[in-house]
Parts: structure tokens; C-alpha cells; sequence
């Protein structure tokens, strides 16, 4: 039982333009989002969160938008760049309490 | 200001053994959560501790696993009579008193194989 789905794998972007990576949920309870990063052999990295009550959080080149109703939220990074290439997760978490994670999308920034 | 510390990075076991993984968290971090990444998937978690008390082992299997969190010292996540199975990385986080979770930092993981 997937409650948060990466259906994407793996994404790749042109250095300078747009990544956009995409996470869908179905328990309607979560109440709080995050977006970790992750390279090879090392720890999830936090990189921006946003709170159900919100719908789009923005830090520097990454911004995260919240549809609740169609339980969708997205990370945006612009302008991307190579070092930006690792694997990305998505994670939720319902009264502060622990972490559900999707599968992880890897992105590749091409230079 | 030391990050999340976990040991051994990597792990080798023979099947039937115990396997002990270690997590110190950040300083004047009281909350430790346990996850496990199986290959091409995404982070599970296991176990949420405070000191001295296991908040949440939902995630825990039945048998031969168990986490620990004493007073002084790391936590300890326990694998008895290991199988092929159990190998995965094993990520410890931690996160701050009165703040449960929601941004916590990782430690860089340890790698059990079993052989």
C-alpha cells in the first residue's frame, strides 16, 4: 500500500532550464511535505517543506506547490543546475509524526 | 555542530548473525527514527525513539529486530540471526526536543550486506 507515489524514476533536464518533479499521496491525514535530496552512499538531504494549510513555499531556486485536492504536490527547480543531479524524495507525515516516502525520482542536469 | 552520526558505514554478516548499527544524534536532538531503503525503493520507516522510551515501532518487524535509546550512549538498532534479506541501508535521523519529526536530519547511513 503506496500511500505516496514518485511515478517517475528518473527525469532529465538541460542545465538552466526547468525540473519539475511530481508526487502524488492518497491519505487525505497528511498534513505536512517535504522534499528530501539524496546522492549516492550519503544520508537524505531536506530541501523544502510545506504545510497542508499552505499551497505553494518558495527557497531560492526550489519551489513546492500543494493541490490537496487532487493530492499532488510538485518540486520546481530553476534555474537547474549539474550539481542539482541526485535522487529526489518526496516525503509526508501526518501530526508531526514519522515519514512516509515515495520511490525517489533521479534527476540529471546535462550541462 | 556534528551531524548525525551512524557506525559501522558498511556492515558484512554472515546469516545467523547479529548485526548492530549505531546513531548518535545531532546535539540537543532527543527524537531518533530508524528507516530502511531496500534497492530501487524509497526510505521505510522502522522506529521512532526519545531516551529511554520506543515512541513508535510500527514499523518494526516481529521478530529479531529491536531498537534502543538508553539515557547515555547512541541508539541502537539490533538485528538478530540475520538474513539475505535484512541487507538494505539503515538511516538513522533525529530531530530536535519538541519537534517531532518533520525536519529531521539524516545520518549517512550504514550499509548491511549479508553474505
Amino acid at each position: 500500500d503506496q500511500q505516496v507515489k514518485q511515478n517517475s524514476p528518473s527525469l532529465s533536464v538541460q542545465e538552466g532550464r526547468i525540473s519539475i518533479l511530481n508526487c502524488d499521496y492518497t491519505n487525505s491525514m497528511f498534513d505536512y511535505f517535504l522534499w528530501y535530496k539524496k546522492y549516492p552512499a550519503e544520508g537524505p538531504t531536506f530541501l523544502i517543506s510545506i504545510s497542508s494549510i499552505k499551497d505553494k513555499n518558495e527557497d531560492g531556486r526550489f519551489t513546492v506547490f500543494l493541490n490537496k485536492s487532487a493530492k499532488h504536490l510538485s518540486l520546481h527547480i530553476v534555474p537547474s543546475q549539474p550539481g542539482d543531479s541526485a535522487v529526489y524524495f518526496c516525503a509526508a507525515a501526518r501530526s508531526a509524526r514519522q515519514l512516509t516516502f515515495g520511490s525517489g525520482t533521479q534527476l540529471t542536469v546535462l550541462p | 555542530n556534528a551531524g548525525v552520526m551512524q557506525n559501522p558505514r558498511h556492515l558484512v554478516r554472515r546469516r545467523g548473525q547479529e548485526a548492530r548499527l549505531r546513531c548518535s544524534p545531532m546535539k540537543g536532538h532527543s527524537h531518533v527514527y530508524w528507516y530502511r531503503q531496500l534497492p530501487e525503493e524509497g526510505l521505510k520507516f522502522m522506529v521512532y525513539l526519545q531516551k529511554e522510551n520506543i515512541i513508535d515501532e510500527s514499523g518494526m518487524p516481529k521478530e529479531r529486530f529491536s531498537a534502543e535509546f538508553p539515557k547515555e550512549g547512541p541508539s541502537i538498532l539490533r538485528i538478530q540471526q540475520v538474513v539475505r534479506g535484512d541487507s538494505a541501508a539503515y538511516f538513522c535521523a533525529s530531530s530536535p526536543l519538541g519537534q517531532q519529526n518533520t525536519e529531521a536530519f539524516f545520518g549517512q547511513g550504514t550499509r548491511l550486506t549479508v553474505v
